[in-house]
């Protein structure tokens, strides 16, 4: 079965620093990944997706994800954190052919002023 | 022009009411999903609707049932409710099934069972 794991329930990290958000998944064939960000009272905001080829994926917000295959991972990345990415992230994947989004337990991203 | 939009944003009812909740896109996507989201903020898919066809129904007690009029549009009503539904519910859509399309989401419906 597929499935997302998001190691951390929160990540702190100073204003201007870069942050990492993790995320490992499990596909029985190709992954199809995907991030997420909600805001307080907001619904999820898609930021980037990884089909194939380039491991590194540009997305919405300055924001990047790694693709390892690997390490089964595609974790969020950004060089420079803003008080205003602070949020809720979700990792989310869907195996090709499926209709469904399996979604992480999410990560609360904090910066810091 | 909001491309997914859910009614109403808040709801507050008392247990063993009936209540709906309703779902329309505007982005000619044909595949439209209900999730639940809990005080945990876990979210966990419930139905999906592909060209008006039920294609995934989770273990979802019989209490709630999706409608789909078209492919624009997504119901779910809600028998008999529990405190235990209390919840965000979120509608999203996304463009068939194939794998690598991404799903817009609605702004959700807070229900409050009281």
């Amino acid at each position: 079965a597929q499935s997302v794991a998001q190691p951390e329930d929160q990540v702190n990290v100073a204003e201007g620093n870069p942050l990492t958000v993790k995320c490992t998944y499990s596909v029985s064939g190709n992954p199809y990944l995907f991030w997420y960000v909600q805001y307080p009272n907001r619904g999820l905001q898609f930021l980037l997706k990884y089909i194939t080829g380039d491991n590194l994926v540009k997305g919405s917000y300055g924001f990047e994800a790694e693709f390892n295959k690997s390490q089964t991972s595609f974790h969020l990345k950004k060089p420079s954190a803003l008080v205003s990415d602070s949020a809720l992230y979700f990792c989310a994947v869907r195996d090709s052919g499926t209709y469904k989004y399996i979604f992480g337990t999410g990560t609360r991203l904090k910066v810091l002023a | 022009d909001t491309a997914v939009s859910q009614t109403p944003k808040y709801l507050v009812t008392q247990m063993g009411n009936d209540k709906s909740i309703k779902c329309e896109q505007n982005l000619g996507h044909d595949t439209m999903y209900w999730y639940k989201q809990d005080s945990k903020k876990f979210l966990k898919i419930m139905f999906s609707y592909n060209n008006k066809e039920l294609i995934i129904n989770e273990t979802v007690p019989n209490r709630f049932s999706p409608k789909s009029p078209d492919k624009a549009h997504l119901n779910l009503h809600i028998n008999s409710l529990e405190l235990g539904d209390s919840a965000v519910y979120f509608c999203a859509s996304s463009l068939g099934g194939r794998g690598h399309t991404e799903a817009f989401f609605g702004q959700g419906t807070r229900l409050t069972v009281v």
